[in-house]
């Protein structure tokens, strides 16, 4: 089993604060990388697929950027809103095992 | 269908009762995944299907679980005799072809599984 690591757990903002998490993941074998939203008692959704070292990504308020070489991706919110209250998945696709490994998640809230 | 379809949404479930979870996937979707996440964890890798076969069946937790899907479509979750650490989401994804990474999993909604 691979370690994929996302930090903080949990985090709180104000609507307005910009904010970013981590993906940590092994930086040997890299084949891909994908983040979800999931907001509660919905399904994951997915927002971007990753695999190019140095690969930024974009939608809407949010993006991420990758760096392969030392394992780890950011995801950034700007201008948080509430209907940004989410956990933020992520997901490493192993080569090997050929199956994605995923974090446990970063669960935001963000406080109007 | 449009999307990943699950049934039932929520399971209470006494303990050492069997449970059956339905997993409905995109059409047309080869690839066929099933993962739960209990209580402060993450998501746990169970089984896939490519198919109507399972080449990894080595995230099932013990042999209470079992999982099958016909036609190339539905796809059954089975746990037998269940107990309180099988409560859990149990999340359904497809995907066109297994390790094809260009596309994300299309999750399904869950099914919220309570023992008690």
């Amino acid at each position: 089993i691979l370690n994929v690591e996302q930090s903080p757990q949990s985090l709180h903002v104000q609507e307005g604060d910009s904010t970013n998490f981590t993906c940590s993941f092994p930086s040997s074998n890299f084949y891909a990388l994908h983040w979800y939203r999931w907001e509660t008692a919905k399904s994951p959704e997915a927002l971007f697929v990753m695999t190019l070292n140095g690969d930024e990504k974009k939608k809407g308020r949010i993006s991420a950027t990758l760096n392969t070489k030392e394992g780890y991706s950011y995801l950034y919110i700007k201008g948080s809103q509430p209907e940004d209250s989410a956990t933020y998945l992520c997901a490493f696709y192993d080569l090997r095992g050929n199956q994605f490994y995923f974090g446990t998640g970063t669960s935001l809230t963000v406080i109007p | 269908g449009a999307g990943v379809s699950q049934s039932p949404s929520n399971k209470v479930t006494e303990k050492g009762k069997d449970v059956e979870l339905r997993c409905d996937p995109i059409s047309g979707h080869t690839a066929l995944y099933w993962y739960r996440q209990s209580l402060g964890q993450g998501l746990e890798f169970l089984i896939y299907f490519q198919g109507n076969s399972a080449p990894d069946k080595s995230g099932l937790p013990s042999d209470r679980f079992s999982a099958e899907r016909t036609g190339g479509s539905v796809s059954t979750l089975t746990i037998q005799r269940t107990q309180q650490e099988d409560s859990a989401v149990y999340l359904c994804a497809s995907s066109p072809q297994h390790g094809q990474t260009l596309y994300g999993y299309t999750f399904g909604s869950g099914t919220r599984l309570t023992v008690v």
